[in-house]
Formats: C-alpha cells, structure tokens, sequence
C-alpha cells in the first residue's frame, strides 16, 4: 500500500475553516484517497473519500491536486466537536476487496473556542 | 440498528489466560475486520472476514485466533495473553460493495498484566 505522510498536528479557531494537508507522492492510478477521523475514546468514523476529482459531503470537502500527490481536507466551519486525529488513507481500488484499512498516525486537530 | 457492537468495554487479564472479544453488527454487512490501537499510534489490522466462513490475516495476527460462523459475528480469541497484547481493540465492518465507508464500534480496551 502506498504510504501518505501528514502533519503530526494542526490548530484551529472555532467556526473557521480548517485544511488538512495529506502528501501521496507515491499514489498510483488506482489508488483511491480515504480521510477517516477518530475522536477522542471513540472508534474512527468515515468522513470522505474520493479517486480524481473534488468532493464534497455533509461533512467535509477533499480536494485533490492535479497530479494526485497530494489531497487536502477542507473543514468548513470548525466546531469543537471536529476536534480529533484526521486519518488519510490510500487505499488500491483493482485489488480484491477486503475492506482492509492501513491506518498511519494521523494529524491531531485541536478546535479552540 | 444497533451499529457494531463490542463487549467487554473493559478487561483486565493475567499473562498466559485467554478470552474472547466479541464483535456483532446488524447490517448485514459481508466484510468484518479486527484492529489493534496502541497508545499514541495509528490502529493496525489484525484479522478480517470477507464473508461467513471465510477469514485471513492482516498485518498483525500472531497471538490472536478469529472464525466467522456467521455473518453477524467476528468474535476475537486471544489464546494466551501477553502485556504486549495490552492495547484498545476496534471492531468494523463495511458493505461488500461500499467498503469505503467502514464502521466501528466503541472498542474494547484490553489490559494484560
């Protein structure tokens, strides 16, 4: 599985807009880009995913870089509930599908009021 | 729908006994994995199950035995505990075809001394 690299943490003031960074340099064609999030004392919890294009959910935004290098996610309006490890994940779409997940250290984000 | 669920939300064991978690989800979902977190890490794959009766290993399987009888149930066997295996456990599962959006359960933290 190709490796994605991420700030080990990031800070945000409440109700602003918050861009976690991922790198993917080693991305191939058919690796789709996953964000997971895991707040505290809980289990991670699916926030978006995309392959190329930009995407947007109730949740979030990924926007994804030409070259696919690199992704970035987009939390519009941070609440002290966002705060939480951010997750990014690659994840190889031809393999067979096990529903495996390779999870790295993540970015702790810190929400402050 | 309950979501996935764990038991025990707690356990303290003695080095060389075994027990088993246990890990039920009422959606119907074909794919169920196990996952170990350590403090401060990212989690790592133990064994999952594409579907009942059939399982394999993830990234770090020594020590742990699974089955999959069923298609609600994934239970997790620890055959003789050792301190290393003290960590917090995460169960989830995922649709076959939107495996993308995996869900987890509260977890288990598991203390051997």
């Amino acid at each position: 599985d190709a490796k994605t690299t991420q700030p080990n943490s990031m800070e945000s003031n409440e109700e602003e807009p918050v861009h976690l960074p991922c790198n993917h340099s080693t991305i191939s064609g058919t690796d789709y880009i996953h964000w997971y999030r895991q707040l505290p004392s809980q289990g991670p919890e699916y926030v978006i995913h995309g392959l190329t294009s930009n995407v947007n959910n109730r949740m979030a935004s990924l926007a994804i870089a030409e070259d696919r290098k690199s992704s970035t996610l987009i939390l519009h309006r941070a609440t002290l509930r966002d705060a939480a490890v951010y997750y990014c994940i690659l994840r190889d779409g031809s393999s067979s599908n096990t529903g495996k997940l390779i999870f790295g250290q993540g970015t702790t984000l810190q929400v402050k009021p | 729908n309950a979501g996935v669920t764990q038991t025990p939300k707690f356990q303290v064991l003695k080095t060389g006994q075994s027990m088993t978690l246990q890990c039920a989800q009422d959606m119907n979902h074909e794919y169920m994995s196990w996952y170990r977190q350590d403090p401060g890490m990212g989690l790592r794959l133990i064994h999952y199950s594409v579907g009942a009766g059939i399982t394999d290993q993830g990234e770090v399987p020594n020590g742990y035995n699974v089955s999959r009888s069923t298609t609600e149930d994934f239970p997790l066997r620890l055959l003789s505990a050792a301190p290393s295996q003290t960590s917090v456990y995460f169960c989830a599962s995922s649709y076959r075809d939107r495996n993308y959006e995996q869900y987890f359960g509260p977890g288990t933290r598991l203390t051997v001394t």
